[in-house]
């Protein structure tokens, strides 16, 4: 079982669609962060939490640590939200602040 | 504006060729890390570095080198050793410490395929 879950794998949705994306983690960890990937490769930072809640624009992130799970949500969506989004765990464990990432769910937003 | 670069973005190589990656960033970060992304996975470690000539090697280093000469380089080699060498690679920079928080950057990232 991998130490970083996403659901769904896959989703899409029309445009303006309230999106929900989940992660859980099975390890003790000091931080977790939301990244974007476009069609091109490359990932951009989107949140890093670890604790409560953080909103930014049409984005906002929770954290929930004793039931060791997240929440990426997405209001009035848009195509261009339409990536794949990424869960990633730094473990208190890694003294190196290692990332342990979740393999992604593809969002695509239809007009 | 501050970033990594990463070139090229397509590399297409012969099988038993050496490849070589490279990773540029300005942010003055300490420490940067390779990663491989294949489909339907996570992006997994592959060499990072926290100093200038340090580095260690991540969860899949066999058939990869690194090195760390300068603090603004951290170039990647896939060598004629790594058995399944073609995936997307992305290479990230490091930010803050202790108390302050630890930020990331990525790059674009390079597709390798090896024919």
């Amino acid at each position: 079982k991998n130490e970083v879950e996403q659901s769904p794998q896959n989703l899409t949705a029309q445009e303006g669609e309230f999106i929900t994306i989940n992660c859980s983690y099975s390890v003790g960890i000091s931080a977790l962060h939301w990244l974007q990937q476009h069609p091109g490769g490359g990932i951009v930072s989107l949140f890093m939490l670890s604790s409560g809640k953080k909103k930014h624009g049409r984005l906002i992130a929770t954290i929930n640590i004793q039931e060791k799970h997240s929440s990426l949500h997405i209001t009035a969506s848009h195509p261009r939200d339409s990536a794949v989004y990424i869960c990633a765990v730094r473990s208190v464990n890694q003294g190196a602040q290692k990332l342990v990432f979740g393999q992604g769910t593809r969002l695509t937003i239809n007009p | 504006d501050g970033g990594i670069t990463q070139s090229p973005k397509y590399l297409f190589r012969k099988e038993g060729q050496n490849v070589t990656l490279s990773c540029e960033q300005n942010l003055n970060h300490d420490a940067m890390y390779w990663y491989r992304q294949d489909p339907g996975q996570g992006l997994r470690l592959i060499y990072y570095s926290q100093i200038v000539n340090d580095f260690q090697k991540g969860d899949i280093a066999e058939g990869y080198s690194v090195s760390r000469e300068k603090k603004e380089s951290f170039p990647l080699t896939v060598t004629s050793a790594q058995k399944n060498p073609t995936a997307f690679y992305l290479c990230a920079s490091r930010t803050g410490g202790a108390g302050l928080g630890y930020g990331y950057t990525f790059g674009s990232g390079t597709r390798l395929t090896v024919v």
